[in-house]
């Protein structure tokens, strides 16, 4: 049974460019949330996708798109890179129990993307 | 204002030891709280969950305590290995979406 796949593993990016990052969830899983680690920091959440909609979105500015595929897998893009952008990108993958937000509560993390941006 | 806080500074413990790590947090009412185990460079990895109703959950090694009138949650290693070295982080349910802390850093020795 394959875990949360994340692709790349690793990026580097000049400022003002975009990048598009891209996640797979845990096989039966249907929510897809996405998170960035800052090095020393915990994950801050960046938004969550849900029946290919975006259901919960954290303090990130309008340059932090996403998307949820048919398949449930996702994909998370970043306009006008600033060197601030640089970390580790996650993607956590959960069941939606009942359809009902929040009650999803376990979440499978992939191993990240590592973006630099210079 | 919102706030999670964990042990800012290592925890440096000898093996066989039990390591005790806290996590506080202020203005959430979570519904539940998590841990996970973060190793460099790799995603976190769920350890245990324990609700708003739930005093202590145990699962081998390890045990939780949830305080919700302290807001404060324990984490609790007991018997030690050096491979329990890792960042541990705490998270909790802040309005239908994961909020963690910064993490401890926990360093076993032999």
């Amino acid at each position: 049974d394959a875990g949360v796949t994340q692709s790349p593993t690793h990026l580097i990016k000049t400022r003002g460019q975009q990048v598009t990052l891209r996640c797979s969830p845990k096989s039966g899983h249907d929510t897809v949330s996405w998170y960035q680690q800052a090095l020393g920091q915990g994950p801050q959440f960046i938004f969550q996708y849900y029946e290919e909609e975006e259901r919960q979105r954290g303090n990130f500015p309008d340059r932090f798109s996403g998307h949820q595929f048919p398949n449930y897998s996702s994909e998370l893009n970043v306009n006008a890179l600033l060197l601030g952008d640089s970390a580790l990108y996650l993607c956590a993958s959960s069941l939606t129990l009942l359809g009902l937000a929040g009650a999803q509560e376990t979440q499978y993390f992939g191993p990240g993307t590592r973006l630099l941006v210079l | 204002s919102q706030k999670i806080e964990q042990n800012s500074e290592a925890l440096n413990i000898q093996e066989g030891k039990t390591a005790t790590l806290t996590c506080n947090y202020t203005n959430y009412s979570p519904a539940y709280l998590q841990w996970y185990r973060q190793d460099p460079g790799r995603g976190p990895v769920f350890l245990l969950l324990i609700r708003e109703n739930e005093k202590e959950k145990r699962k081998e090694r390890l045990k939780v305590t949830f305080d919700t009138t302290l807001k404060q949650s324990l984490f609790h290693i007991t018997a030690s290995q050096p491979a329990d070295s890792a960042t541990y982080l705490c998270a909790l349910e802040g309005g239908n979406k994961l909020v963690f802390g910064a993490g401890t850093i926990l360093r076993v020795k032999s």
